[in-house]
């Protein structure tokens, strides 16, 4: 069973139009994430969710819209794609853990969406 | 957040134990260090993460100084499977907080 999925795996379209990206975890978690990924192999991170509320959105073009419709999905809908929008587009999700009253967790990551802008 | 420098490329023989140095001359006392590896063409991928202790698991283990500014990635048999980028990343103490990836350090493995 895949921890993290996410579809399409390869998405190619033209500038201006508009797409998402389906992201679903099995895993129970409660914190999902947005990273991307560019040409120089940069991981940036996009958006945070948790418990289904944005808590990190970092300087990211309002033409991208997360929305999680549960704890389990957080997809990405992107307005007017761009050339500069071409990337890997990773979702991951964390995992919280109680440690001696401190909390610490692993994030597992997707596969990836390439998204190619032409 | 605080940062982490790590040299970009290594190499290492199939088979031999490989060291992977991190510094971390920022780091406060309550931040993690926490290893992430990316395979070519797939996701980033956790490895392990300590606090002060070293630490074991199946994949690797972790050394942590005992000042906690540096740190040290061990794979103990590297495989041909083991070459990707190594990513050692500071976390704060509420694990939801976002990772923030350096450049990380290309490993090479030859067969």
């Amino acid at each position: 069973d895949t921890a993290v999925s996410q579809t399409p795996k390869y998405l190619v379209t033209q500038m201006g139009n508009d797409k998402s990206i389906k992201c679903e975890q099995n895993l129970g978690h409660d914190t999902m994430y947005w990273y991307k990924q560019d040409s120089k192999k940069f991981l940036k991170i996009m958006f945070s969710y948790n418990n289904k509320e944005l808590i990190i959105n970092e300087t990211v073009p309002n033409r991208f819209s997360p929305k999680s419709p549960d704890k389990a999905h957080l997809n990405l809908h992107i307005n007017s794609l761009e050339l500069g929008d071409s990337a890997v587009y990773f979702c991951a999700s964390s995992r919280v853990v109680l440690d001696r009253g401190r909390k610490e967790g692993e994030a597992f990551f997707g596969q990836g969406t390439r998204l190619t802008v032409v | 957040d605080a940062k982490t420098t790590q040299p970009n490329s290594m190499e290492s023989n199939e088979e031999e134990p490989v060291h992977l140095p991190c510094n971390h001359s920022t780091i406060s006392g309550t931040d993690y260090i926490h290893w992430y590896r990316q395979l070519p063409s797939q996701g980033p991928e956790y490895v392990i993460h300590g606090l002060t202790s070293n630490v074991n698991n199946r994949m690797a283990s972790l050394a942590i100084a005992e000042d906690r500014k540096s740190s040290t990635l061990i794979l103990h048999r590297a495989t041909l499977r083991d070459a990707a980028v190594y990513y050692c990343i500071l976390r704060g103490r509420f694990g939801n907080e976002k990772l923030t990836f350096g450049t990380g350090t290309r490993l090479t493995i030859i067969p």
